[in-house]
């Protein structure tokens, strides 16, 4: 059964960095891209960005370039998303997710990680 | 990036009652179009898939049509555990979108 586990929330503080992981289990972790998704409070969906673990290729929402860092050590099987400085506006539950079929066509998201929800304060 | 415009933004229905939702890209996405419900504190789960194919397990009082720009998902007989937010995804772009979501209320 597939499986994405990711880690607990974060309460942390403006201009702080943070670091959220997502382990995969019950399939090659190396063969399947990895997706993330925001949801800011009472809000909708928004498609961040992808990664493969295979070889660390990325493809980031224009919305998000350069805001986030997409990360993945194959060795635990894990993703990670990376700010290195929080702003108000991160506070969100971010979720990963992993799509039906490998390639980087494959876009379809029938995965989803339990969510992680990041607060940020002043 | 695509746009993708969910119709309404919420509703109220009753048990049994049928639902549609409508969802517009602002491009053409051939088929390309998903359906998620999502309830509170859990995450999107995957309802249907390339327009009308519904996902195993998914009960098949969920239907969805359309193609090109124009979705709906249709509830023939809403039952209480439908009561939830649904959102519809287009991944015909190298950037998927979502709609900004309906949420089904009693």
């Amino acid at each position: 059964e597939v499986q994405l586990v990711q880690s607990g929330a974060e309460v942390k503080k403006l201009g702080e960095s943070l670091r959220i992981s997502c382990q995969g289990s019950g399939y090659s972790f190396t063969s399947y891209w990895i997706t993330w998704v925001r949801q800011m409070p009472g809000k909708g969906l928004e498609w961040m960005g992808k990664i493969d673990p295979s070889d660390s290729s990325t493809n980031y929402s224009p919305s998000f370039q350069g805001q986030v860092t997409f990360s993945t050590d194959k060795s635990t099987a894990t993703a990670y998303l990376h700010w290195s400085s929080l702003k108000a506006s991160d506070t969100a539950i971010y979720y990963c997710a992993r799509p039906d079929c490998s390639g980087d066509g494959c876009k379809l998201l029938p995965h989803w990680g339990q969510g992680t929800l990041v607060t940020v304060s002043s | 990036d695509i746009q993708m415009t969910q119709s309404p933004s919420a509703l109220s229905a009753s048990v049994g009652d049928r639902v549609t939702i409508t969802c517009r890209a602002s491009q053409g996405i051939s088929h390309w179009l998903a359906w998620f419900q999502q309830k509170p504190g859990k995450a999107p789960k995957l309802l249907i898939q390339q327009a009308s194919i519904l996902e195993s397990g998914v009960p098949s009082r969920f239907s969805g049509s359309g193609s090109g720009a124009e979705f709906s998902l249709i509830i023939s007989s809403l039952q209480p555990d439908d009561f939830a937010t649904y959102y519809c995804q287009q991944y015909f772009d190298n950037f998927p979108t979502f709609g900004g979501g309906t949420k089904v209320e009693i």
